[in-house]
């Protein structure tokens, strides 16, 4: 079954050093989005993203946060500089559609953890 | 706006009792409404999905969720646990007209021998 492959698994930094977390959606998929979820809290929608263009982000996605499609596999989610209050699970997700309903799905990676000291 | 409750941050369960994991919801739209299971270390996967057809839905490994539109609930239920659903569960609504899916807390699903 295909599956959506997340690098690394889990990542430690010092505050203010920037972070790059991949992801290899599943191969014929066209909608691509990164989630997130704290210790203890809700997983949250951080962005998604389509044709080369982030086409809905969150207010907690913020000018520190950024996403790339370097090449034709990968999808890559950018910390700049960052914040203890960084330190999560960060989940990438694709589908093939776009909206969320009928028979449209998104499937998810394992997560990277990533902690911020 | 959207919305979604676990009422239970935890259930436990003897294996081979029925499993029941509440959901409730709030949406001004038609919602689409999912569960999605985590077992450690590994990513969320879809148990199953409704999406304005039959209200009962089934999924995976034995589990069914019915939509009640009156009491704006989508429980999840399963009539005999087994050890390998000890998981984190998650109720996720959508409305179909973002790309967001809206999660709940989560409910951790223990199983005992």
């Amino acid at each position: 079954e295909p599956e959506v492959t997340q690098t690394p698994s889990h990542q430690v930094t010092q505050m203010g050093q920037e972070v790059i977390l991949r992801c290899v959606p599943i191969s014929n998929h066209l909608y691509f989005y990164w989630y997130r979820q704290i210790l203890g809290q809700k997983v949250e929608f951080l962005v998604s993203f389509y044709n080369n263009e982030i086409s809905e982000k969150s207010e907690i996605f913020d000018d520190q946060f950024s996403v790339e499609r370097p090449d034709g596999s990968n999808f890559t989610l950018k910390i700049r500089s960052t914040k203890l209050e960084d330190s999560a699970m960060y989940f990438c997700a694709s589908s093939p559609r776009q909206r969320l309903s009928g028979a449209n799905v998104l499937t998810f990676g394992a997560g990277s953890r990533l902690t911020v000291l | 706006a959207q919305s979604v409750t676990q009422l239970d941050s935890h259930v436990s369960v003897s294996e081979g009792t029925p499993v029941l994991l509440r959901c409730n919801y709030s949406s001004s739209y038609s919602p689409s409404l999912f569960w999605y299971v985590q077992h450690p270390n590994k990513g969320l996967q879809l148990l199953l999905k409704y999406t304005s057809a039959a209200t009962l839905v089934k999924g995976i490994n034995g589990f069914e969720a019915e939509f009640k539109k009156s009491e704006t609930s989508f429980h999840l239920t399963k009539p005999s646990a087994h050890m390998s659903d000890a998981a984190e569960y998650f109720c996720v609504v959508s409305d179909g007209s973002t790309d967001k899916l809206i999660f709940g807390t989560g409910t951790r699903l223990q199983v005992f021998p």
